[in-house]
């Protein structure tokens, strides 16, 4: 299994600004995924983020408003910049357990809603 | 890449009763397919999953069947209960892929009342 840690759990924003969620795993791993849940909706893939290497992001997400890091195989941050309302969800990171054939989890995610 | 169709998107049962929520994927390369359960304000957390080598798999109250030719999957959930409560998705992926990401469905509101 993996267990993952979200920071913040939670934020209230103010439009124009921007913030940054912190996902660290207790194991090395190749890929982290960051994903974004809209109210009643399911989950979206924003980008992936292999270590030492540029982030790949989804059609409908560019990097001048989700930039991504991965410093290391255990650590990713996704900063939401220039927030709007429509920024307003729950982001969620996930990895693939180390384990054959093991699932992908997720983490407690980082509800976030923006004035 | 792949679609996932799941429906559908809402479902009331009876306690006792039996619920069953589908899938279907568009890419035959796809070969791992995972349900997730996902209780209010909570992560979403596999509860079965199943591969493209197998047609049926079990666990307890909770049963996945995959028909390769059809590509199309589906969750039972026998004898429901109250706690069986929460938004289901199902997803599919080619774990050989390098990409190793999930491709998830709309989800499934499952109500169950007592």
């Amino acid at each position: 299994s993996a267990v993952i840690s979200q920071k913040p759990s939670r934020d209230i924003c103010q439009r124009g600004t921007s913030l940054t969620i912190q996902c660290q795993v207790d194991s090395q791993v190749t890929m982290m995924f960051w994903y974004r849940q809209q109210p009643g909706q399911s989950l979206t893939l924003i980008a992936t983020a292999n270590q030492g290497s540029e982030a790949t992001y989804e059609s409908g997400f560019v990097i001048d408003k989700f930039p991504i890091s991965r410093p290391n195989l255990t650590f990713s941050t996704l900063t939401v910049s220039n927030m709007s309302p429509e920024d307003s969800s729950i982001y969620l990171c996930s990895v693939w357990g180390l384990a054959e054939g093991n699932e992908q989890f997720f983490g407690p995610g980082t509800r976030l809603t923006v004035l | 890449g792949e679609n996932v169709e799941q429906h559908p998107s809402t479902l009331s049962v009876q306690e006792g009763d039996s619920a069953v929520i589908k899938c279907t994927y568009s890419d035959s390369a796809s070969n791992y397919f995972p349900w997730y359960k996902q209780e209010l304000g909570k992560r979403p957390q596999l509860i079965i999953d199943i591969r493209s080598n197998v047609g049926e798999k079990k666990d307890q109250r909770i049963a996945v069947t995959l028909n390769k030719t059809a590509k199309h999957f589906s969750l039972h959930i026998t004898e429901t209960q109250p706690e069986d409560s929460a938004v289901y998705f199902c997803a599919a992926t080619d774990r050989g892929s390098t990409l190793g990401r999930l491709y998830f469905g709309r989800g499934t509101q499952l109500t169950v009342w007592p």
